[in-house]
């Protein structure tokens, strides 16, 4: 069971705002920054946000992360077609293990 | 432009060793600054990271899989390597091969190679 817990869905109409969440469960990752990454079908997963809110050049601002104590989100504004996508939020453990949350599926409607 | 490429075998019997090789180009391992890692994406499952390794040797593996795990780098062939022993069917996975780069507090993966099926049955 993973330490970083997502919504295994979401959803949005084109044009929308969508958030979706990553909540830590773990006390050892809780003070650690968080990451993001999108995975296309087919596709490796590419990076979109990085220390919580970071994005890392020719990522569209579209993209924009946050994150509070345990909870972090990743939103999504003008949302595309071209958006639908698992994405993952991502973190250190206190051993500097990467763990990965369970993805999202997200479905442009 | 960097590009990572993974290979092996795509099939491997339960009890014996999976290896795998990213050979990098566009980047020199050597040249320092990144930190090289191994994840696996189990069919339509999530991502879980094995670890990474520097040029110089020095890794960091998951708890979780240390026991059966070795991470290599070859700087004369610009490649670094995978070798988990005793494999289940539970490791059947795409395997990725990724650049990880790592600041004082923070750390991504910017460059992935395509990933590849490792199968691991009879």
């Amino acid at each position: 069971q993973s330490v970083l817990t997502q919504p295994p869905s979401a959803s949005g109409t084109p044009g929308q705002r969508v958030t979706i969440s990553c909540s830590v469960s773990s006390s050892n990752i809780g003070s650690h920054t968080v990451n993001w990454y999108q995975q296309l079908p087919g596709m490796a997963p590419k990076v979109l946000i990085y220390s919580n809110n970071q994005r890392p050049s020719g990522v569209p601002d579209r993209f924009s992360g946050s994150k509070s104590g345990t909870s972090a989100s990743l939103a999504i504004s003008g949302l595309q077609s071209e958006d639908e996508a698992d994405y993952y939020c991502a973190a250190w453990d206190d051993s500097l293990n990467v763990v990965f949350g369970g993805g999202t599926k997200l479905t442009v409607l | 432009q960097v590009q990572l490429q993974e290979s092996g075998p795509g099939l491997v019997k339960p009890s014996q060793t999976l290896s795998l090789t990213c050979t990098v180009s566009g980047d020199s391992i050597s040249s320092g600054g990144y930190y090289w890692s191994w994840i696996r994406q189990h069919p339509g499952k999530g991502l879980e990271c094995f670890g990474y390794i520097y040029y110089t040797g020095t890794s960091y593996y998951n708890p979780s899989l240390k026991s059966r795990l070795t991470m290599s780098v070859d700087t004369s062939k610009n490649q670094f390597s995978l070798r988990l022993s005793s494999v289940t069917a539970a490791d059947t996975a795409v395997y990725y091969c990724a650049r990880a780069l790592i600041g004082s507090t923070w750390y991504y993966f910017d460059y992935w190679g395509q990933g590849t099926l490792v199968t691991v049955s009879s």
